[in-house]
């Protein structure tokens, strides 16, 4: 069974709006991931959050993780039409162990 | 660095006919792991190799399914006889085994349809 779960399913926001992604889990977790995905391609990589980190960064990314909740969220913050695409989180038991992937957002940026 | 390199890209076939997806992960990345995602689901896994030898291949079916790494670094994903329910996207990643970095790469896939 999928570990995370994302909510919304699908989000639809204006360009330069920001955009929230929730992703809840079942275990404890070494590391939670977020990677994107536009519709036919490859995942690609947006940042990794270990377990005893709260908060990371990466431009316009901003990804929060609360344990004791078994939480994590994904800001986009002023969004483009680009940044369309499906968002998953992903889950590791442990460093090098195969992730675990929710269903998904689908995120659509309208210009 | 050059990424995750998987082919075909695309793939038709007949139920009951058999299929096999090559990948090449990037140079020095030990671990390999296979992926089946359906349409509109998370990818799931199929197996993981460490090198050439198999670490989990728990959620594989193996009664149609095989994979090899037989020299630890191009594999092979084989189903036969495929069913319709196979018709998925195919994800090859990779990952450098070492410290602290766990982020998986991911090839584009390989989206295989089964009519």
């Amino acid at each position: 069974s999928q570990q995370g779960e994302e909510d919304p399913q699908a989000l639809s926001i204006q360009e330069g709006e920001n955009a929230t992604m929730n992703c809840s889990y079942k275990t404890s977790i070494n590391n939670l991931q977020w990677y994107r995905q536009n519709s036919g391609r490859g995942l690609v990589h947006l940042i990794l959050i270990r377990s005893n980190e709260r908060e990371k960064h990466s431009g316009r990314l901003r990804v929060t993780l609360d344990t004791s909740k078994k939480s994590s969220s994904l800001l986009i913050t002023a969004s483009r039409a680009a940044d369309t695409a499906s968002y998953f989180c992903a889950t590791a038991l442990s460093g090098n162990t195969p992730l675990v992937f929710g269903k998904g957002t689908r995120l659509s940026v309208i210009a | 660095e050059a990424g995750v390199a998987q082919s075909p890209r695309y793939k038709i076939i007949e139920k009951r006919q058999s299929v096999a997806f090559w990948c090449n992960p990037i140079s020095g990345h030990a671990t390999l792991y296979w992926y089946q995602q359906i349409l509109g689901q998370g990818p799931k896994l199929l197996i993981q190799f460490q090198n050439n030898g198999v670490v989990d291949d728990s959620q594989l079916p193996k009664d149609r399914f095989s994979a090899e790494r037989l020299k630890g670094v191009d594999s092979t994903l084989k189903i036969q006889p495929a069913k319709l329910e196979d018709s998925a996207v195919y994800l090859c990643a990779s990952t450098f085994t070492s410290g602290s970095s766990y982020e998986q790469y991911f090839g584009p896939g390989t989206r295989l349809t089964v009519t």
